[in-house]
């Protein structure tokens, strides 16, 4: 089993509407949770961390975590062009060994249509 | 805050030589550094964990002889490629995790990273 899941995608959605992005990972303990957004031929921005179960939101997007599933997901509202982007799930896997070391998923294509 | 730069953003060497990056968080103090590469179209790479002031730890299959990391003060790293050779082209990626000040404190901040092309 993966350590870390993620939908290749490519998820292709209009200008306007809601993409989601999900995530599963392997180890129930993990604590810390995050997003990244990586534009071709560039490095992986922070999109959002996550730690409680639950909902969190910043601007246009929403990341939600359920521990109990081992599930996390990133919604965009409103999507935009410029949005089109590969995401990466990343998550400290207990299993992970060193402090602050994240495993990551193989990121999910999102392509907004205009 | 939590701005990680790198330098140089493009290097081309030929086959043999040895090229240093540099990975530099500038409006934070940083620990521990990562030091990723990533080829066209696949996923990142972690080569090998940085802490400052001691030895870095090298991933599996990692050559730490070819790959030098100095994590010589809090807010510098340098990743050496050593006898570079056309199979060590690849985007080379470096993180930083914050310990205090206006980042989060356990989360990787990427620098831009570097495209080195080996002739």
């Amino acid at each position: 089993q993966k350590e870390v899941e993620q939908n290749s995608g490519p998820l292709s959605v209009p200008e306007g509407a809601i993409a989601s992005l999900n995530c599963t990972y392997s180890d129930r303990g993990s604590q810390s949770f995050f997003w990244y957004r990586q534009y071709s031929g560039k490095s992986p921005e922070l999109i959002m961390s996550i730690y409680s179960n639950g909902d969190k939101e910043d601007g246009r997007f929403t990341a939600q975590l359920n521990k109990a599933s081992q599930y996390v997901s990133l919604l965009i509202r409103d999507s935009q062009p410029s949005d089109s982007a590969t995401y990466l799930c990343a998550v400290n896997l207990l299993s992970g060994g060193s402090n602050y070391k994240l495993t990551f998923g193989k990121g999910t294509l999102l392509t907004v249509n205009p | 805050g939590a701005v990680v730069s790198q330098h140089p953003s493009r290097v081309i060497c030929k086959s043999g030589t040895s090229v240093k990056i540099e990975c530099r968080s500038l409006d934070f103090q940083a620990t521990t550094m990562f030091w990723y590469r990533q080829f066209p179209k696949q996923s990142l790479m972690l080569m090998a964990t940085s802490n400052e002031g001691s030895k870095a730890t090298y991933e599996q299959g990692v050559e730490k002889d070819k790959f030098l990391i100095n994590h010589a003060s809090l807010t510098l790293s340098t990743l050496t490629v050593t006898s570079a050779h056309p199979e060590d082209s690849s985007f080379y990626i470096c993180s930083a995790v914050g310990t205090s000040g206006r980042v989060e404190t356990d989360t990787q901040y990427f620098g831009p990273g570097t495209r080195l092309t080996v002739l």
